[in-house]
């Protein structure tokens, strides 16, 4: 089944200690978003890829960077993890840009120690 | 710029009742309107969408949404729930005309009593 997928699901690292998250997609869709969630709140766009060009939040931090080498992957990196960075990161792929639908992969859930 | 409301943070149903989840959203123009679920811990699935056209949508899992323009809402409802749908609901909007991002509501818990 053509899907979206995200690991790791659960990440622990260290206060300081960069770490990157992985989103692959077997749907061949040209979008590929990274949203923030915590607690109990809706998911915060972070940025996105329409293909290769990078589109990013305005109030997205600068210690959030992402890379997309192919039309499969895209990754989140942050560069020093705050305690206020733990959350949930869900990756989503559209097909194109404007009146579409985005589906959404399971999410890694970010610890920071 | 559009926005979604979502008035109700916390819902209980009893088993096999009716439901209903309000959404009001904001934008000037025609929206393109979305009901996603999320179970603790995963992501969040797409339920219904709403483009355009006929105005009562059918979902996944026995979920309908019916847009109302005149009263800028797009309400989630399901004749009988089950225990299963106990879970985090989001409304979200988008904007017509090419802007590829969505904005979410905060969300309304649903809460099952057996």
């Amino acid at each position: 089944d053509a899907m979206v997928i995200q690991n790791p699901r659960y990440q622990v690292t260290q206060f300081g200690k960069p770490v990157t998250l992985s989103c692959s997609q077997t749907l061949n869709h040209n979008v590929m978003y990274w949203y923030q969630q915590k607690s109990s709140q809706a998911p915060k766009l972070l940025f996105h890829y329409y293909d290769k060009d990078f589109n990013n939040e305005a109030d997205t931090p600068d210690n959030f960077q992402s890379r997309r080498p192919n039309t499969s992957f895209c990754f989140l990196d942050i560069r020093s993890p705050g305690l206020g960075d733990a959350a949930m990161y869900l990756c989503a792929t559209s097909r194109d840009a404007g009146r579409v639908s985005q589906y959404f992969g399971p999410g890694t859930r970010l610890l920071v120690l | 710029a559009q926005s979604v409301t979502q008035p109700d943070i916390h819902i209980t149903v009893s088993e096999g009742a009716s439901l209903e989840l309000r959404c009001n959203y904001s934008y000037g123009a025609t929206p393109y309107l979305f009901w996603y679920v999320q179970s603790p811990g995963q992501g969040l699935q797409l339920l219904l969408k709403y483009f355009s056209g006929d105005t009562l949508v059918q979902g996944i899992k026995g979920f309908e949404a019916e847009f109302k323009r005149s009263q800028s809402s797009f309400n989630l409802r399901k004749p009988s729930v089950h225990w299963s749908d106990a879970a985090e609901y989001f409304c979200a909007v988008g904007a017509w005309g090419g802007d590829d991002k969505i904005i979410f509501g905060k969300g309304t818990r649903l809460h099952i009593l057996p």
